[in-house]
């Protein structure tokens, strides 16, 4: 059964930065790539970026491009997530999944909900 | 930027048939795929490529993909579907994954 286990909750201040993980297990790390989506409180699933992670290339939306940067480690297991300039609307739970581009996300992380606030 | 458009919520009797619909421009050459979302848990694929389904999803849940509209069905409906269900496809030109606004099933 394929797993991916993902980082604990943070608490963070305005203008921080903060780095989720996800750490998968279970079937050929590099074969597949990885998709970011967060949920505000009360918002719909809003869609960040991926990853291949066989190569590291990356798409991000508009609208975390500045501030977003994925990356993965084939010998942890594990992809990563960053984003900087935290602000209170960044509050949310992020999910990380397995699967990306035309590939459907079949395996999804438990989330990790990132608070902001000062 | 491209959008897929979502009813924002559908609400069907427990045994009752769910229709859920989602619509683009161009649809027809993408492929689509279908996540269940409780508030607060992992998303859940129930459906990809327009009408796979993966192992372990029941198949009161099916896809259909027809012009520029792909519909979400489940038959047979019980109070445990309750939750939000986005379509997602994958825009070539962009190359980004978009997402559909979502629509909440109510079970009555």
């Amino acid at each position: 059964q394929v797993y991916i286990v993902q980082s604990g909750a943070e608490v963070k201040k305005p203008g921080a930065s903060v780095k989720v993980s996800c750490k998968a297990s279970n079937y050929p790390f590099t074969a597949y790539g990885f998709t970011w989506v967060r949920q505000a409180p009360g918002q719909r699933l809003e869609w960040m970026g991926w990853i291949n992670a066989y190569n590291g290339k990356t798409a991000y939306a508009q609208k975390f491009q500045d501030r977003v940067t994925m990356t993965t480690d084939p010998a942890t297991r594990t992809a990563y997530m960053e984003l900087r300039s935290l602000r209170s609307d960044d509050t949310a739970i992020y999910y990380c999944g397995r699967g990306y581009r035309a590939v459907a996300v079949d395996f999804w992380g438990q989330g990790t909900r990132v608070t902001v606030s000062s | 930027s491209y959008v897929l458009t979502q009813p924002p919520s559908v609400s069907v009797a427990p045994g009752q048939t769910a229709r859920i619909t989602c619509g683009g421009q161009n649809f027809g050459t993408k492929s689509v795929h279908w996540y269940q979302h409780k508030a607060g848990q992992a998303p859940v694929l129930v459906v990809f490529d327009d009408s796979d389904r993966p192992s372990g999803i029941p198949e009161r849940f099916s896809g259909s993909h027809s012009g520029d509209t792909a519909t979400l069905t489940i038959i047979n409906i019980e109070a445990g579907d309750e939750a939000d269900y986005y379509c997602q496809v994958w825009e070539g030109r962009t190359d980004y994954q978009v997402f559909g606004g979502g629509t909440k099933l109510t079970v009555l």
